[in-house]
């Protein structure tokens, strides 16, 4: 079945600067790659995703890459704010199958 | 706006006790399903359903049931609560899976066992 790693699984970053987070899957059948915020208390939120017939995909502060070959994606924030402090998770969902989540990034900003 | 409601945040229940855990969603999805969250563990699957009356096990289905009597609502059942129970439990909803579909989660109950 599916597997997905991800790494860091802290990061602490100074505001203002970017933060990156990979991750990687085993299911070559994977075809769709969401992100998750999840901030202290709150449910988590999809922030944004990409398919597996796209390279890469911007939302603003926000991106995420895909490389089939080497079956990893990454989560790119510029311009870090405080508000964006939180968990962020990764998953992969392989054709018609459930996701596969990742453990988790522990994302801190700070001033 | 998706709704996926849990009816209990918090929860503190004897070791034993049976406990229910409640979920509805108001955007008529087909799929829904329950997660527990473990620091380090990320998201891990207990139950998932495709269709009322419906269940299938996810990865770590020992010690829970389900019950999904109506669409909307998706119940995740301890029968004898254990200490290694306490987590925090997600429930999650979506449409029939085609590639691209996410899911939308709940706010999540924080269920104590002692």
């Amino acid at each position: 079945g599916e597997n997905v790693e991800q790494h860091p699984s802290t990061l602490s970053v100074q505001e203002g600067d970017s933060a990156v987070i990979k991750c990687t899957y085993s299911d070559s059948a994977s075809n769709y790659f969401p992100w998750y915020k999840q901030e202290l208390g709150k449910r988590p939120q999809l922030i944004i995703d990409i398919r597996s017939n796209v390279g890469e995909k911007k939302d603003q502060r926000i991106a995420v890459t895909l490389n089939k070959t080497a079956k990893h994606f990454s989560l790119h924030i510029t311009e870090t704010q405080p508000e964006d402090s939180a968990v962020y998770f990764c998953a992969a969902r392989p054709g018609g199958q459930n996701f596969v989540f990742g453990p988790g990034t522990r994302l801190s900003v700070l001033p | 706006d998706v709704k996926v409601t849990q009816s209990s945040r918090y929860l503190v229940k004897r070791t034993g006790e049976k406990v229910f855990l409640e979920c509805v969603q108001d955007m008529d999805h087909e799929n829904m399903f329950w997660y527990r969250q473990d620091p380090g563990l990320g998201l891990r699957l207990i139950y998932f359903s495709y269709d009322v009356k419906m269940k299938e096990k996810g990865d770590i289905p020992e010690g829970y049931s389900v019950s999904r009597e109506k669409k909307e609502r998706f119940s995740l059942i301890l029968e004898s609560a254990s200490t290694n129970q306490t987590s925090m439990y997600l429930c999650a909803s979506s449409f029939t899976p085609v590639s691209g579909n996410t899911i939308y989660f709940g706010e999540g109950s924080w269920l104590t066992v002692v």
